[in-house]
């Protein structure tokens, strides 16, 4: 079975700052990972996604992570946050493979971004 | 396109009232399957369908029923609604299983309470 924890549930931060959103996850076998992010009132949306290859991944809205397998972390981070980004994040992963049904999701860090 | 839609966006039942939530994709996705949202838990997974007429058991399945009639729809039912079923509810598609590291397209979310 596969877990995530979000180590922050909640990150106020000033406007124009930057930001680092921590995830940690536990799995016994290969995993994809994920961050997606929902804004008040709607859906989730995908951030960003690490599947092979380079460890820093770049989304969407200038965010970016870096998969480390030794430490098994995916933390978000963002150079100067924006009003905009003030929303709910949350890491996701699911072990590789055609058989994998389930995306196991971490409890959330919600972004506040000050003025 | 629609994307992923859901209906109704808010609904209110009194326990043992039973209703049904529906969703549907306009993106010809195989993969669909509903999730629920509580505050500081992040989504679990109560069902999901890889495809029409195949469903399966998710990790909070009790209390729920689905079927998949069409490549489009992917209804939830809830039998006899209890209080520990309020909660926001999210319908999410991929083209293929999250294994393969698929983008899942999630819906605005139904936000259910039960009296």
């Amino acid at each position: 079975a596969q877990s995530v924890t979000q180590l922050d549930s909640q990150v106020p931060v000033f406007e124009e700052a930057p930001v680092e959103l921590r995830c940690n996850y536990s799995s016994s076998v290969s995993v994809y990972l994920f961050w997606y992010v929902q804004y008040p009132n709607q859906g989730l949306q995908l951030l960003l996604k690490y599947l092979s290859g380079s460890t820093l991944v770049k989304g969407i809205n200038g965010f970016e992570a870096e998969f480390n397998k030794s430490q098994t972390s995916f933390h978000l981070r963002k150079p100067s946050v924006h009003i905009s980004d003030t929303a709910e994040y949350f890491c996701a992963v699911i072990p590789n493979g055609a058989g994998s049904y389930q995306l196991t999701f971490g409890k959330g860090t919600k972004l506040s971004v000050i003025p | 396109n629609a994307g992923v839609t859901q209906t109704p966006k808010f609904q209110v039942l009194k326990t043992g009232q039973s209703m049904t939530l529906q969703c549907a994709q306009d993106m010809n996705h195989e993969y669909m399957s509903w999730y629920r949202q509580d505050p500081g838990m992040g989504l679990r997974l109560i069902h999901y369908s890889v495809g029409a007429g195949i469903t399966d058991q998710g990790e909070v399945p009790n209390g729920y029923n689905v079927s998949r009639s069409t490549t489009e729809d992917f209804p939830l039912r809830l039998l006899s609604a209890a209080p520990s079923q309020t909660s926001v509810y999210f319908c999410a598609s991929s083209y293929s299983n999250w294994g393969k590291g698929t983008e899942a397209f999630f819906g605005q979310g139904t936000r259910l309470t039960v009296v």
